[in-house]
């Protein structure tokens, strides 16, 4: 799976568009950036993934440039509720079924 | 519908005991994946299970650890001759067998703590 590097941490104030940048240099041609958040106490959850088209959900937007070295995860109107541990993901979507964690991006949410 | 549940929540063991965790995924999901978090890390896969079969496990999976899933739907993962170096939050997730996405579903894990 390719390496990803994200910031160590980031804060964003309430309210406002939290913008989550991954870069993902060595990504191929088969393989798929995703996104899930760990909330403190709780388990990893989903939020996006996509393979080189921008994508939107209920939760967030993925952007990811055209050359696919990069993505940025924005979640449009950050609540403190948002404040989690942040982690980027790339791997194929077949064929290996673990995910690779990384460190990630702690977000803060500030009121 | 309920998410994907472990017992106990925290455990507290002696070095040297033996533990044994549980975990009961999302009914009809046919994966099962079991990890392990450190303070600070991210998580880190331990091993996998497509009903109840295991089909990968981790070199972190040292032989005092042992997972099954008889029956293809929940599973234990139980630790032998704790050591400190077993403290961690152990977390299981699920996925169904006709998922086209990487879509995890996290429990919200099982912190043990080794003294």
């Amino acid at each position: 799976d390719a390496k990803t590097t994200q910031p160590p941490s980031m804060d964003c104030a309430e309210g406002r568009a939290a913008n989550l940048p991954c870069n993902h240099s060595t990504i191929s041609g088969n393989e798929y950036v995703y996104w899930y958040r760990q909330i403190h106490s709780q388990g990893p959850q989903y939020i996006i993934h996509g393979l080189k088209n921008n994508e939107t959900n209920e939760m967030a937007s993925l952007i990811i440039t055209e050359d696919r070295k990069s993505s940025t995860l924005i979640l449009p109107h950050a609540t403190l509720r948002d404040t989690a541990v942040y982690y980027c993901i790339v791997r194929p979507n077949f064929g290996n079924e673990k995910l690779t964690f990384g460190t990630g991006t702690r977000l803060t949410i500030i009121p | 519908d309920t998410g994907v549940s472990q017992n106990p929540r925290h455990k507290i063991t002696k070095r040297g005991q033996n533990v044994t965790f549980r975990c009961d995924p999302i009914s009809e999901h046919n994966r099962l994946y079991w990890y392990r978090q450190t303070l600070g890390q991210g998580p880190e896969f331990l091993t996998y299970f497509q009903n109840e079969a295991q089909l990968e496990k981790s070199r972190l999976l040292s032989d005092r650890f042992s997972a099954e899933r008889p029956k293809g739907s929940f599973s234990t993962l139980e630790i032998q001759r704790t050591e400190q170096g077993d403290s961690a939050m152990y977390l299981c997730a699920s996925s169904p067998l006709a998922a086209t996405t990487l879509e995890q579903y996290f429990g919200p894990g099982t912190r043990l703590t080794v003294t």
